[in-house]
C-alpha cells in the first residue's frame, strides 16, 4: 500500500514562531488532507488539497502532486496551535478511505 | 466536523463484554469510515460503509469486529468478546460522496479492564 512519512517528528516552537510541515508520499493520491488532533484528541479538518495552494488565515498549504509532497504552513503560531498534525491521503476512485502519516507533535510553548 | 456524533463518548468493558460504538454521519452523508487510532500512533482505516452495505473492510480485523450501517438509524462498530488490546480511540468519518473530503467525530475512547 501508499506509504505517508511526515517529518518532522516532533517539533517545538517559541509563540509567534514560523514552522513548516511537511508529507511526502510514495504513489499517486487523488485525496490528501491535512488535519490538527488537539490535545483533547478531536479531529479538526485544516485543508482539502489534493494539489495547488490553499490559505486559511495563519495556515497555508501547498500539495505538488507530481512530485508526491505537501507542505503545512503555521504563521505567528500560537499555544492553541499545539497539537498533533496528520497528513493523509487516498489513492482510490470509489471511496476516501485515508492513509494516514504517523504525524507531526507540535508543541508552542508562551 | 462537529456534525459527525459519535457515542459514547467513553467506554469502559471488561474482559470478555461486548463494545457497541455508533456513529451518525453528517446531514447529507451517505459514506462512513470507521479508523482506530492506538495510543501515540495515527489513525488506520478499519471500514468504509455505504446505506446498507459494506464497501470495503479490508482494514477490520476478521474475528469478532463487525460493522454495519442500516437504512435507518446510526453506523454500528461492534467488538464481540474484548481483550486489552482493542484499547483505543475509534473514529468516524463521513462523506457526501466517495472521493470528497472526509469529516471525522469526536471519537469513542474504549477502554478494556
Amino acid at each position: 500500500g501508499i506509504q505517508v512519512e511526515q517529518s518532522p517528528p516532533d517539533l517545538i516552537l517559541q509563540e509567534g514562531a514560523n514552522s513548516t510541515l511537511r508529507c511526502n508520499f510514495s504513489d499517486s493520491v487523488n485525496n490528501l488532507q491535512w488535519f490538527h488532533q488537539n490535545p483533547w484528541g478531536q479531529l479538526i479538518n485544516l485543508f482539502y488539497i489534493p494539489s495547488g495552494t490553499k490559505q486559511n488565515g495563519r495556515l497555508s498549504a501547498t500539495t505538488v502532486a507530481t512530485e508526491r509532497y505537501s507542505l503545512l504552513y503555521i504563521s505567528s503560531s500560537q499555544t492553541t496551535d499545539s497539537g498533533v498534525y496528520f497528513c493523509a491521503v487516498e489513492r482510490g476512485n470509489a471511496g476516501n478511505m485515508l492513509t494516514f502519516g504517523g504525524g507531526t507533535r507540535l508543541m508552542v510553548k508562551p | 466536523n462537529a456534525g459527525v456524533m459519535q457515542n459514547p463518548r467513553h467506554l469502559v468493558r471488561r474482559r470478555g463484554q461486548e463494545a457497541r460504538l455508533r456513529c451518525s454521519p453528517m446531514k447529507g452523508h451517505s459514506h462512513v469510515y470507521w479508523y482506530r487510532q492506538l495510543p501515540e500512533e495515527g489513525l488506520k482505516f478499519m471500514v468504509y460503509l455505504q446505506k446498507e452495505n459494506i464497501i470495503d473492510e479490508s482494514g477490520m480485523p476478521k474475528e469478532r469486529f463487525s460493522a454495519e450501517f442500516p437504512k435507518e438509524g446510526p453506523s454500528i462498530l461492534r467488538i464481540q468478546q474484548v481483550v486489552r488490546g482493542d484499547s483505543a480511540a475509534y473514529f468516524c468519518a463521513s462523506s457526501s460522496t466517495g472521493n470528497t473530503e472526509a469529516f471525522f467525530g469526536q471519537g469513542t475512547r474504549l477502554t478494556v479492564v
